[in-house]
């Protein structure tokens, strides 16, 4: 299984503000995936990082708000733009080698809006 | 559109009883199906894959049992302990995307 690390582990932002989580692999992946998980929810899925192209983004999730890197096939990144306290959650880096094979999930990343 | 539902949503068991947690899907056209533990404020660990080709799978005291005609999917944890206290969520994988759909989940607390 992959062992995958997120920084920060948590963060308090102000409004307003911008805050970039990075996501590292300890081995090549062909998959990486963003999720966020609002309190007391589920896991939705935010996108799909491509590596060497654009992200693909789920239905209620754009660009401008959740822009995603990902140069290579160990890194990414997504920055929560304009932050308000309803982005207040826990976002988690996913990855998986072959779309159909066994996810792993990073330790997340808490995130609190005020 | 995958829906995925567990049920119960919270289970208190005393410490040694059997676990079983139920998961059921909405469209039976699955790649597989993943079981994971979320402990509070953190992240989630992969217990058990079941490709939709197979019936069940087992890893210690866990076993799942996969019915993909029915939609439905059972993990048993067997002789619980207070260290099986956590969220445990059911996740499918659809055969035409590479989308985890996942349940809400159901938080088990075992009592000493």
């Amino acid at each position: 299984s992959a062992v995958i690390s997120q920084k920060p582990s948590r963060d308090i932002c102000q409004r307003g503000t911008s805050l970039t989580i990075q996501c590292q692999v300890d081995s090549q992946v062909t998959m990486m995936f963003w999720y966020r998980q609002q309190p007391g929810q589920s896991l939705t899925l935010i996108a799909t990082a491509n590596q060497g192209s654009e992200a693909t983004y789920e239905s209620g999730f754009v660009i401008d708000k959740f822009p995603i890197s990902r140069p290579n096939l160990t890194f990414s990144t997504l920055t929560v733009s304009n932050m308000s306290p309803e982005d207040s959650s826990i976002y988690l880096c996913s990855v998986s080698n072959g779309g159909y094979n066994e996810q792993f999930f990073g330790p997340g990343t808490r995130l609190t809006v005020l | 559109k995958q829906e995925v539902t567990q049920i119960p949503a919270a289970l208190s068991v005393p410490e040694g009883e059997n676990l079983v947690l139920n998961c059921s899907f909405t469209d039976s056209a699955i790649y597989n199906l993943q079981w994971f533990r979320q402990d509070p404020g953190k992240g989630l660990t992969s217990l058990l894959l079941i490709q939709s080709s197979q019936r069940e799978q087992t890893s210690g005291r866990l076993n799942a049992s996969l019915d993909k005609s029915s939609g439905r999917s059972t993990l048993y944890i067997a002789a619980s302990q207070p260290g099986d206290s956590a969220t445990y969520l059911c996740a499918v994988k659809g055969s035409n995307d590479y989308k985890l759909s996942f349940g809400a989940g159901t938080t088990v607390t075992v009592r000493a």
